[in-house]
């Protein structure tokens, strides 16, 4: 099993739709978890932190389930801007990618 | 807001060359990575350092790769002689003291495009 698994996507919604990604890890040990977004070559960028409660910010809202070992990211209202890949990443002594979803929003 | 930078932003090389790819950390901070990116595949870890040391290195970082921290503020990445499959971006991280939830610390430089020829 992958250390942090990705739906392959690609995911391609028209503007304003809602789409969810969902990821999953392996190790239990597994410490923090975030979701990071990556441009078309370019560096990944620190989208949000992803809580057992669950947190909210703005247009996305991220939930984990750490029984389950699974993270989501959910993405309401999606703009144009919006279309990026998104990385999944767990820490566990360091930082470990999933493959990354890719979005494309359309008009 | 602090960032990590990275030179050269493109390299290319031919088969066999040594290069040398290098980064600024953000100054304050103490742990330090190198990931790669194949064009199209997942970012992929290469090596840690902490404390002028390697502290985990993946099966990837082989004898061809080394890293160094020269001068307290350079961190830099060496490919002894490059291969075609080296071609890749090349991003360098650093993280600060903070524990790992203090996710304001975690920064990735723009990359380096390196290609071989």
């Amino acid at each position: 099993r992958k250390e942090v698994e990705q739906d392959p996507g690609p995911f391609n919604v028209p503007e304003g739709a809602t789409v969810a990604f969902n990821c999953t890890y392996s190790n239990s040990a597994s410490q923090s978890f975030f979701w990071y977004r990556q441009d078309c070559r370019k560096e990944p960028k620190l989208l949000m932190s992803v809580y057992s409660s669950g947190n909210e910010d703005g247009r996305f809202t991220a939930q984990l389930n750490r029984a389950s070992q699974y993270i989501s990211l959910l993405i309401r209202d999606s703009k144009l801007s919006d279309s990026a890949t998104y990385l999944c990443v767990v820490i566990l002594g360091r930082m470990r990618f999933g493959a990354g979803t890719r979005l494309t929003v359309k008009p | 807001e602090p960032e990590v930078t990275q030179t050269p932003s493109h390299q290319v090389t031919q088969m066999g060359q040594e290069v040398i790819l290098r980064c600024v950390p953000i100054s304050n901070h103490l742990y330090f990575y190198w990931y790669r990116q194949i064009l199209g595949q997942k970012v992929e870890f290469l090596v840690s350092f902490y404390n002028n040391e390697i502290s985990e290195k993946s099966e990837i970082f082989d004898d061809q790769f080394s890293v160094e921290r020269p001068d307290g503020s350079n961190f830099t990445l060496k490919i002894r002689s490059t291969k075609l499959e080296d071609s890749a971006m090349y991003f360098c991280a650093s993280i600060g003291q903070g524990d790992w939830g203090a996710v304001s610390e975690q920064y990735f430089g723009p990359g380096t495009r390196l290609t071989v020829t």
